[in-house]
């Protein structure tokens, strides 16, 4: 069973776009979120969370969104640039900060020039 | 910034082999650390949580005698992997926890390839 979600295993967007990744959970037991960025044979380089409390968190160039009540959320990257291409995951937590993160499948993001 | 040092970056090893793989968090306190094992193109899954000075907290589906875990310092977790075999090549990554202001966050270590022939 999958709790975390991430349908797109690939997109592609032109450099100075907007990229839009998407991710759904079915635990309503989390309440926290985060989205990793990484290349392979590395380990994932974090990038932005947001809490339950809140419905948008935005840091620079990345704004994640959070629906409660669709159990969705969405990173957005703006403009995008050749750097951002890479495999991001979305990862979800019950809240403790002691608790363990699920992953998504991860969705492999290519910035096209 | 909190850094987590995973050492080593790649390894070898023959089958029946134990290897052993180190994760360190380098200027703060690990109370929990997470292992997590990732094939290729695929998600990173969940392993173990390591608690410092107790059993590690194994996830459903993953053997406990083969997969040893010590935390027994507060800054260094071990993943022991023992009497490998080739279906256990894969990329190993530990991750802790740890806060900042309101939020916290899980940093992870740069991970080590396995290669079991």
């Amino acid at each position: 069973d999958q709790q975390v979600k991430q349908n797109s295993p690939s997109l592609s967007v032109q450099e100075g776009r907007i990229s839009i990744l998407n991710c759904d959970y079915t635990n309503s037991m989390f309440d926290y979120f985060l989205w990793y960025k990484k290349y392979p044979a590395e380990g994932p380089t974090f990038l932005i969370s947001i809490s339950s409390i809140k419905d948008k968190n935005e840091d620079g160039r990345f704004t994640v969104f959070l629906n409660k009540s669709a159990k969705h959320l969405s990173l957005h990257i703006v403009p995008s640039q050749p750097g951002d291409s890479a495999v991001y995951f979305c990862a979800a937590s019950a809240g403790h900060r002691d608790d363990k993160i699920i992953f998504g499948k991860g969705t492999r993001l290519h910035i096209l020039p | 910034g909190a850094v987590v040092s995973q050492h080593p970056s790649w390894v070898i090893c023959k089958s029946g082999t134990s290897v052993k793989i180190e994760c360190r968090s380098l200027d703060f306190q690990a109370t929990t650390m997470f292992w997590y094992r990732q094939f290729p193109k695929q998600s990173l899954m969940l392993m173990a949580t390591s608690n410092e000075g107790s059993k590690a907290t194994y996830e459903q589906g993953v053997e406990k005698d083969k997969f040893l875990i010590n935390h027994a310092s507060l800054t260094l977790s071990t993943l022991t992997v023992t009497s490998a075999h080739p279906e256990d090549s894969s990329f190993y990554i530990c991750s802790a926890s740890l806060k900042y202001g309101a939020n916290y966050g899980y940093t992870f270590g740069s991970g080590t390839r396995l290669t079991v022939v």
